[in-house]
């Protein structure tokens, strides 16, 4: 399996706190993506980066911030978590260029109460 | 991003040949296709990519038509560890290199004994 590690892989936060979930990898990839899983939606994106400090907004990344200092971290910031957030969220690599292949973590599961 | 449509759901029995089909009419010359597959509390994992005609590998078959609105993923001689959700997805370019993708809802494949 690829060398990704997301972390926390359970949480339980309350309405309106921060909460920021990580996701690092060890396989030097350039492309690094965020995802939420819900039922009956699939997987949406919601960030994802090309390179340190390059990132850019997916299908639904309002609420959502993201950050990539190193080419190993990529850390997905929710400001102030509502109870819609409540979801599975997922990491995702990909080598580049010209790779649609992308690795997948084994997800965090975020519960806002 | 190009959306895709695929079955809901699909019962099979252990040793048939599964044929899953998918639609993307809005799809752009650039665009590949991939599917993934997923399996309960993991991540996707990648099954086959292709961009048109046919493609295989040791899994999996992949034919797309040379107008590229659909595609089939063909499973040979299923398995009940093939029972599992099986996602289309159009792989959008971005940037220099990388793909960004849109997720659909899935099929959920049931293989029975």
């Amino acid at each position: 399996d690829a060398g990704i590690t997301q972390s926390p892989r359970h949480k339980v936060t309350e309405t309106g706190t921060p909460v920021t979930l990580r996701c690092h990898q060890t396989e030097n990839h350039r492309y690094m993506y965020w995802y939420r899983q819900d039922p009956g939606h699939g997987l949406r994106l919601i960030h994802y980066s090309y390179g340190v400090k390059d990132t850019d907004k997916g299908e639904v990344s309002d609420g959502y911030s993201v950050s990539r200092s190193k080419t190993e971290d990529f850390l997905l910031t929710l400001e102030s978590a509502t109870s819609s957030q409540t979801s599975v969220y997922f990491c995702a690599i990909s080598p580049a260029p010209g790779d649609t292949e992308a690795f997948f973590g084994q997800g965090t599961r975020l519960t806002v109460v | 991003l190009a959306k895709t449509t695929q079955p809901v759901s699909m019962d099979s029995y252990e040793g048939q040949e599964v044929n899953i089909t998918c639609s993307h009419n809005n799809i752009a010359t650039n665009d590949y296709i991939t599917w993934y597959q997923q399996f309960p509390s993991q991540g996707p994992r990648f099954i086959i990519q292709g961009y048109k005609t046919k493609v295989t590998n040791e899994v999996a078959s992949l034919f797309i038509p040379a107008d590229r609105k659909s595609s089939t993923l063909s499973l040979p001689r299923v398995s009940l560890s093939d029972t599992a959700v099986y996602y289309c997805l159009v792989a959008s370019r971005v940037g220099t290199g990388g793909f960004k993708t849109i997720f659909g809802a899935g099929t959920r494949l049931f293989v029975k004994a």
